[in-house]
């Protein structure tokens, strides 16, 4: 059983420019939360995504954005990079109807480094 | 607005001791508690959690204490092995939907 699965696992980009990351949640899961992951410091929640709608968002300015498709994987967008962009980029899944008793389930990351 | 603290960057004990790991919080509206593990080049695993109704979960080696009137957690994990060595996040939820984290803890076992 696939847990959750993000891509590219690393990706180098130019300040200015942007970037789509990718996640398909864990099978059964239909939520998908976005976290970012500075270097030395806790994930930070950037929003959450169920039944194809933006449910919550994080203190993360526009240039961040959101997509979830109808097979509940989802994209995170981020236009204008900046260099304090660069970190660790953590999706989680989790089943949207349920409390929550064991967590969520995160992919392995995307590192994202802006130079 | 660091709503959930991990005061300790890093700790280190001997194999076949107790680790204990420490949390505190300051939003008396979190009613869940959650331990995450990571490893280097992994995303974090679920390891145990606690209801704010309770104040104390076993799970094997790991036992999680939660003292609200002090809004502080521990992870106690007995006895300690190498293969614990990892980053540990404590996180806290409240009826919302995101999970807010701490820094995180970097607990190293030592044969």
């Amino acid at each position: 059983d696939a847990g959750v699965t993000q891509s590219p696992t690393h990706l180098i980009k130019t300040r200015g420019q942007q970037v789509t990351l990718r996640c398909s949640p864990k099978s059964g899961h239909d939520t998908v939360s976005w976290y970012q992951q500075a270097l030395g410091q806790g994930p930070q929640f950037i929003f959450q995504y169920y039944e194809e709608e933006e449910r919550q968002r994080g203190n993360f300015p526009d240039r961040f954005s959101g997509h979830q498709f109808p097979n509940y994987s989802s994209e995170l967008n981020v236009n204008a990079l900046l260099l304090g962009d660069s970190a660790l980029y953590l999706c989680a899944s989790s089943s949207g109807g349920t409390t929550v008793n064991y967590g969520y389930t995160f992919g392995s990351g995307t590192r994202l480094t802006v130079v | 607005d660091q709503q959930v603290k991990q005061n300790s960057p890093s700790l280190s004990v001997q194999e076949g001791r107790i680790s204990i790991l420490n949390c505190d919080y300051t939003n008396s509206m979190f009613d869940y508690f959650l331990w995450y593990k990571k490893y280097p080049a992994e995303g974090p695993t679920f390891l145990i959690s606690i209801s704010s109704i309770k104040d104390k979960n076993e799970d094997g080696r790991f036992t999680v204490f939660l003292n609200k009137s002090a809004k502080h957690l521990s992870l106690h994990i007995v006895p300690s092995q190498p293969g614990d060595s990892a980053v540990y996040f404590c996180a806290a939820k409240g009826t919302w939907h995101d999970m807010r984290f701490g820094a995180g803890t970097r607990l190293t076992v030592k044969p």
